[in-house]
């Protein structure tokens, strides 16, 4: 079946524009993650939603992130002025449920590169 | 989260047993050991996870001791494509995967 799918795959932006980042988690799974990895280091947390709600954000570094998951399936996360230091690979995946019997399944990612 | 300590890489050669070693001293009763990797421009991909008992599925073991302060995952006959990084996590939200900078594992022919 089809996998989590994450667009764009590459997305190259000047320092100070806007971006968003679209995942479409595995249909059925009801909990979504988002995480970020910069080059040669593992994945760092972002956050967790639980349908339609973000049930920990946490992990976000600061107001000029945000994301949404509207229906409770697709969810795009947004990047406000952009910084060379948001450069990155941004994960996301889905899991059946958060119950710690199920795996979090990831998507390729978005690299994202902002000059 | 627990802290997880792993060795930076190592080599093996295709068709043996890679052992991958983890120290988990911190973790508490409740919380799992997690086991993922990521295969070069991919998403990390579940492998297995384990509370006190070992655990065997269809990609890899694992062995977990008697106090579970460490923990070893076992690829039983490596092959090319197991050349990854690997990761293990004991998380203490389930959800919250903290992974840390893994061990490389290189399989070589």
């Amino acid at each position: 079946g089809a996998g989590v799918s994450q667009t764009p795959s590459n997305k190259v932006t000047e320092k100070g524009k806007y971006v968003e980042l679209r995942c479409d988690p595995i249909s059925g799974h009801t909990a979504l993650y988002w995480y970020r990895q910069s080059l040669g280091q593992g994945p760092e947390f972002l956050i967790y939603f639980q349908g339609t709600g973000a049930a920990d954000d946490s992990g976000l570094p600061n107001d000029r992130f945000f994301a949404v998951r509207p229906e409770g399936s697709v969810s795009t996360l947004k990047i406000q002025r952009t910084e060379r230091g948001d450069s990155a690979v941004y994960l996301c995946a889905s899991s059946l449920d958060p119950s710690s019997y199920n795996e979090q399944f990831f998507g390729p990612g978005t690299r994202l590169t902002v000059l | 989260d627990a802290k997880t300590t792993q060795p930076p890489s190592m080599d093996c050669a295709e068709g043996r047993a890679a052992n991958l070693p983890c120290n988990h001293s911190t973790i508490s009763g409740n919380e799992y050991v997690y086991w993922y990797r990521q295969i070069h421009s991919q998403g990390p991909q579940y492998i297995i996870h384990g509370l006190k008992n070992n655990e065997t599925n269809e990609m890899a073991s694992l062995i977990i001791t008697e106090d579970r302060k460490s923990s070893t995952l076992i690829l039983p006959h490596a092959t090319l494509r197991d050349t990854a990084v690997y990761y293990c996590i004991a998380p203490f939200n389930d959800y919250k995967l903290s992974f840390g900078a893994g061990t490389t594992v290189t399989v070589r022919a």
